[in-house]
């Protein structure tokens, strides 16, 4: 079945830091990739998305490319605030099932100091 | 911005008796979702909804559980009868179809 791997945390970095979490997936289909952050005490929210191939989706300074023939969804942030620390999901939507669920990685716990 | 809200935000049950976890999706959206993250797992699905029926299922929405769309506003999860294993964070989901879901901040479902 569809599978979602992600990068084990957790990870710190300083502020300012160059941030990459990397993704790589297994799907059936041709799947949409998007990134979910949660913060402290709060629910999930989408923080980019893309849905095809050499799509780069983009929010709040964060980037992620859809790349087909590497299987993989990094997520860059090229300077990194206390206020990113947060734990990030990789997740794929396949419309093979019909219901398009998401299926998640495990999360990447990032604490950023000041 | 709209929504997902859930109540309650914890819940603690003993073992053995019925929970039921409420979700008020977004009104215009269409397909409603419930997912578990068991503590220092990874978010799993379990049920999808759409047009007053299941859509699909995982391997863990067994009989003991069953989802019902009340009144057009409310989406229930209702765990028959709760056992240790059912401790975790639930969250629904709703959506458009073609359209990224939106998350509620969770129930907290503790089985003592």
């Amino acid at each position: 079945g569809d599978s979602v791997t992600q990068m084990e945390g957790p990870v710190t970095l300083s502020e300012e830091a160059f941030l990459t979490i990397n993704c790589t997936y297994t799907a059936t289909g041709y799947p949409s990739l998007f990134w979910y952050v949660q913060y402290p005490g709060e629910g999930l929210q989408l923080l980019l998305k893309a849905t095809k191939a050499d799509d780069k989706g983009s929010n709040k300074g964060f980037e992620a490319t859809y790349r087909k023939e590497t299987t993989s969804f990094h997520l860059e942030k090229g300077s990194v605030q206390v206020s990113d620390s947060a734990v990030y999901f990789c997740a794929l939507s396949d419309l093979i099932g019909g219901s398009e669920k998401l299926v998640f990685g495990k999360g990447t716990k990032l604490t950023v100091n000041p | 911005e709209p929504e997902v809200t859930q109540t309650p935000s914890h819940q603690v049950t003993q073992m053995g008796q019925e929970v039921i976890l409420r979700c008020v999706p977004i009104s215009n959206h269409l397909y409603f979702y419930w997912y578990r993250q068991i503590l220092g797992q990874k978010v799993e699905f379990l049920v999808s909804f759409y047009n007053n029926e299941i859509s699909e299922k995982s391997e863990i929405f067994d009989d003991q559980f069953s989802v019902e769309r009340p009144d057009g506003s409310n989406f229930t999860l209702k765990i028959r009868s709760t056992k240790l294993e059912d401790s975790a964070m639930y969250f629904c989901a709703s959506g458009q179809g073609n359209q990224p879901q939106h998350f509620g901040d969770g129930t907290r479902l503790s089985i003592l």
